[in-house]
């Protein structure tokens, strides 16, 4: 089973800097996929990124990246130049590899950051 | 366009009334999920569906029945024997075993 760990509850970033979002996660797998998924005050969960384990480049999509470190198990988020459109709830989610059978399809989220940004 | 449509946005029921919530997706998905979500709480999975005809208990089934019988829908009926059903809940689908996009959700309120 997978358990994903986000640490911090509630975060604030002033418009135009650069904040990090903490995950670690927990799995007996060596193969596995993260994700960041935003959740915006429409409630409509957006994914943001994803990452292959065994991929070592750390993944990027415009002002959103990833710190990927195996080894300690943690993943997290950094949003660059951060817009008023980012104020989010952030969840963090785990998935199995695609081969290791019926439980390869379940996410395990995070309970997840609320960021404030600040104009 | 393409998507993953929920209706209603919001449903209000009274307590012991079975309700169904209504799950469609246009992305010729394989698989299609739904999760319960809770104030303070991440996303928990009730049922999931690979194809169709097929479906799997999630870590929170009970309660809650669905059924699979086109690609394109994944009706999810929130039943009296829920003990808890007023949350919100959220429709996902995606290509089998990789990541999910997810529908608008619906608002269940029993009272």
């Amino acid at each position: 089973a997978q358990t994903v760990t986000q640490s911090q509850p509630e975060m604030s970033v002033q418009e135009a800097e650069t904040v990090t979002l903490s995950c670690t996660y927990d799995t007996s797998e060596s193969d596995y996929y993260l994700f960041w998924y935003k959740q915006p005050p429409s409630r409509q969960m957006i994914l943001v990124i994803r990452q292959e384990a065994y991929k070592q480049q750390n993944a990027t999509e415009n002002r959103f990246s990833v710190n990927f470190q195996k080894a300690a198990k943690s993943f997290s988020l950094k949003i660059s130049d951060s817009q008023l459109g980012d104020a989010a709830m952030y969840f963090c989610a785990s998935k199995p590899p695609s081969y290791s059978g019926a439980g390869s399809y379940q996410l395990t989220f995070g309970k997840g950051t609320k960021l404030s940004v600040i104009p | 366009d393409g998507g993953i449509t929920q209706s209603p946005k919001y449903l209000f029921r009274k307590e012991g009334q079975n309700v169904t919530l209504s799950c469609e997706q246009n992305l010729n998905h394989d698989a299609m999920y739904w999760y319960r979500q809770d104030p303070g709480q991440g996303l928990r999975l009730i049922y999931y569906s690979q194809i169709v005809n097929d479906f799997q208990k999630g870590d929170i089934a009970e309660g809650y029945s669905v059924s699979r019988e086109k690609k394109e829908s994944f009706p999810l009926t929130v039943t009296s024997a829920q003990k808890n059903p007023t949350a919100f809940y959220l429709c996902a689908s995606g290509l089998a075993g990789y990541e999910q996009y997810f529908g608008p959700g619906t608002r269940l309120t029993v009272t």
